[in-house]
């Protein structure tokens, strides 16, 4: 069955305290790993999509890399208003095509003064 | 360019009642997809439309369907309303069912009282 797992479930951080959020998957196909962010109420917002392994990409103080297990996304020097939900997610190879989502449970991130 | 729309954003219907979301994609996007998130299962995928056309389905009870019309705009519905049904119902749209990211909405809230 396929399984994404993201570590750790909460984590708290003091601005400036970089840290690394994790997400470990079993699937077969996989087309590609996605990042999303998500604030209290709203829709999950766009970071990252990789597709092989080895890949990185960054954007701001956000760095996300792919290996063949797992994907990790690198937070450095975290300010306040980067606190959210951060979701993992991997696309399969579906028969037919198309687009299917699977998703981790998420890392709640708490960033303080 | 104007996001995913979703409407209404907030909605109370009661048991056995039956209610339809609207979800209006990205300009030139024709790939819609529906999300339900709650708190205990997360993010879990309903169904994708393209060209009009159901292209994959998650692990819903039928009565949970949607459709999408000429224009890529789409719709679900949920009939027979169940309290296990409240939760956020998430739109996402993609350019084509060939690239992989998908772009969220700001989500329907659904109670079930």
């Amino acid at each position: 069955e396929d399984q994404v797992t993201q570590s750790p479930e909460a984590l708290r951080l003091q601005e400036g305290e970089s840290s690394s959020l994790n997400c470990s998957y079993t699937v077969s196909g996989l087309r590609g790993l996605f990042w999303y962010r998500q604030d209290p109420g709203k829709g999950p917002e766009f970071l990252f999509t990789l597709y092989s392994a080895g890949e990185e990409k960054e954007k701001e103080r956000l760095k996300a890399t792919l290996t063949k297990k797992e994907s990790f996304l690198h937070i450095t020097a975290p300010k306040p208003e980067d606190s959210a939900t951060y979701l993992c997610a991997v696309q399969l190879s579906l028969t037919g095509g198309g687009n299917k989502l699977t998703f981790g449970t998420g890392t709640q991130l708490k960033v303080e003064l | 360019k104007a996001g995913v729309t979703q409407t209404p954003r907030y909605l109370i219907k009661t048991r056995g009642q039956q209610v339809t979301l609207s979800c209006s994609p990205i300009s030139g996007h024709r790939s819609v997809s529906w999300y339900q998130q709650t708190p205990g299962q997360g993010l879990q995928f309903l169904f994708e439309y393209f060209s009009e056309t159901q292209r994959n389905k998650g692990n819903f009870p039928g009565r949970f369907s949607g459709r999408q019309f000429s224009n890529s705009r789409s719709e679900m519905n949920v009939s027979t309303l169940e309290l296990g049904d409240s939760a956020l119902y998430l739109c996402a749209s993609s350019p084509s069912t060939s690239t992989y990211e998908q772009y969220f909405g700001p989500g329907t809230r659904l109670t079930v009282t």
